[in-house]
């Protein structure tokens, strides 16, 4: 059974759309997590949320607003695509309030703005 | 402020020759450290943790890391390498009661036969 798991894999799309990522983890666990990595593999955290409860929002543009319809799913939907957001978008899952502890991690979305 | 730093950007070693992967933090008490490794086109697995005790940590895939408080290391080691160990290795840190991780730029390591 996959543990946290992501939709769509690869995401193609033009400058100006807007799209959404899904994430769903099925591991019982309070807090998720998105990440973005640059095309020099560099991990950045961008949220978080504990139990549905928006936890970390780092300096991120708020062309991108993340959503937790429940404690197993963040989904992240970003407007007014820019090539800029062009990433591999990550998400993640831990099993309590403090992320210092163990994350486990989804497969990635590769995310290709044109 | 946490950081961490990974020196090596990528290293090449033979198989079946060990390997130290080294990282180091900055943080003014003991962190939490972590080895994560991406295969390609992957997400992070965790290879292994330390949050206390023993300072050295056996993980998954007969790796091993090695907590030194004097040097601020937490040097990743495999006795011998495989080529399925090719792969992207991130070492992060985390301070206690905290929420995020702060991750390293990775070391790229490349696997000959």
């Amino acid at each position: 059974d996959t543990a946290v798991s992501q939709t769509p894999k690869y995401l193609v799309t033009q400058m100006g759309n807007d799209k959404s990522i899904k994430c769903e983890q099925n591991l019982g666990h309070d807090t998720m997590y998105w990440y973005k990595q640059d095309s020099k593999k560099f991990l950045k955290i961008m949220f978080s949320y504990n139990n549905k409860e928006l936890i970390i929002n780092e300096t991120v543009p708020n062309r991108f607003s993340p959503k937790s319809p429940d404690k197993a799913h963040l989904n992240l939907h970003i407007n007014s695509l820019e090539l800029g957001d062009s990433a591999v978008y990550f998400c993640a899952s831990s099993p309590n309030d403090r992320g210092a502890y163990e994350q486990y991690f989804g497969p990635g979305t590769r995310l290709t703005v044109t | 402020a946490q950081s961490v730093t990974q020196p090596d950007i990528h290293i090449t070693v033979s198989e079946g020759a060990s390997l130290e992967l080294r990282c180091n933090y900055s943080y003014g008490a003991t962190p939490y450290l972590f080895w994560y490794v991406q295969s390609p086109g992957q997400g992070l697995q965790l290879l292994l943790k330390y949050f206390s005790g023993d300072t050295l940590v056996q993980g998954i895939k007969g790796f091993e890391a090695e907590f030194k408080r004097s040097q601020s290391s937490f040097n990743l080691r495999k006795p011998s390498v495989h080529w399925s160990d090719a792969a992207e290795y991130f070492c992060a840190v985390g301070a206690p009661n905290t929420d995020k991780l702060i991750f390293g730029t990775g070391t790229r390591l490349q696997v000959f036969p």
